[in-house]
């Protein structure tokens, strides 16, 4: 079965500080990975994705993810954090079970400070 | 890009009553519609696929009766939450991607807050 784990729950860190958000999955088979962000009211907006590519994915507002088949991680990195990037973040894995089904890690609230 | 609006953004009502949550796609069709529940603090949990014209496919566990949803045209999608409980209180969101459009790249609402007094 198909599933991803968020490391930490809640990251802070001070604006132009670099942002580091981590994801594991766990997949039998060669996943499709995505990072979605949910600002508040706002609906979810994908990242970035992995489907098999190169295995450094650059995403929208200088978000960028690698792919690490070694140590089944898809961590997202931005060197600068910008105010406006305080949301909700969440890794999610394809299931095979069927076209466009999700699967969504718990999330991880990043929290930027002055 | 493409545009998924939800309404109500937010409702209240009273346990017993049922209620209807609307799923537009605004500026394209989707066969396809997904519906998730998200409790505080919590993950997005797929509940059910939309198929348009056709009935929807639920998730194992989601009630059937429970949460009735309605495809009938290719922009637009809707959940019924009837005879609501305060235990159905949850932020129900919606989701569509593009037809051909790569997998797992879907277009979000911006969520339905229910509140079951």
């Amino acid at each position: 079965a198909q599933s991803v784990t968020q490391l930490d729950s809640h990251v802070s860190v001070s604006e132009g500080t670099p942002v580091l958000l981590r994801c594991n999955y766990s997949s039998s088979y060669s996943p499709s990975l995505f990072w979605y962000v949910q600002h508040p009211n706002k609906g979810l907006q994908l990242l970035l994705k992995y489907t098999s590519a190169a295995t450094l994915v650059k995403g929208i507002n200088g978000f960028e993810a690698e792919f690490k088949k070694s140590e089944t991680s898809f961590h997202l990195t931005k060197p600068s954090a910008h105010m406006s990037d305080a949301a909700e973040y969440f890794c999610v894995v394809s299931d095979p079970a069927g076209y466009n089904k999700l699967i969504f890690g718990a999330g991880t609230r990043l929290a930027v400070h002055p | 890009g493409a545009v998924v609006s939800q309404h109500p953004s937010w409702v209240i009502c009273k346990s017993g009553t049922s209620v209807k949550i609307e799923c537009r796609s605004l500026d394209f069709q989707a066969t396809t519609m997904f519906w998730y529940r998200q409790f505080p603090k919590q993950s997005l949990m797929l509940m059910a696929t939309s198929n348009e014209g056709s009935k929807a496919t639920y998730e194992q566990g989601v009630e059937k009766d429970k949460f009735l949803i309605n495809h009938a045209s290719l922009t637009l999608s809707t959940l019924t939450v009837t005879s609501a409980h305060p235990e159905d209180s949850s932020f129900y969101i919606c989701s569509a991607g593009l037809a051909g459009g790569s997998t797992g790249e879907l277009f979000f609402g911006e969520g339905s807050r229910l509140t079951v007094l």
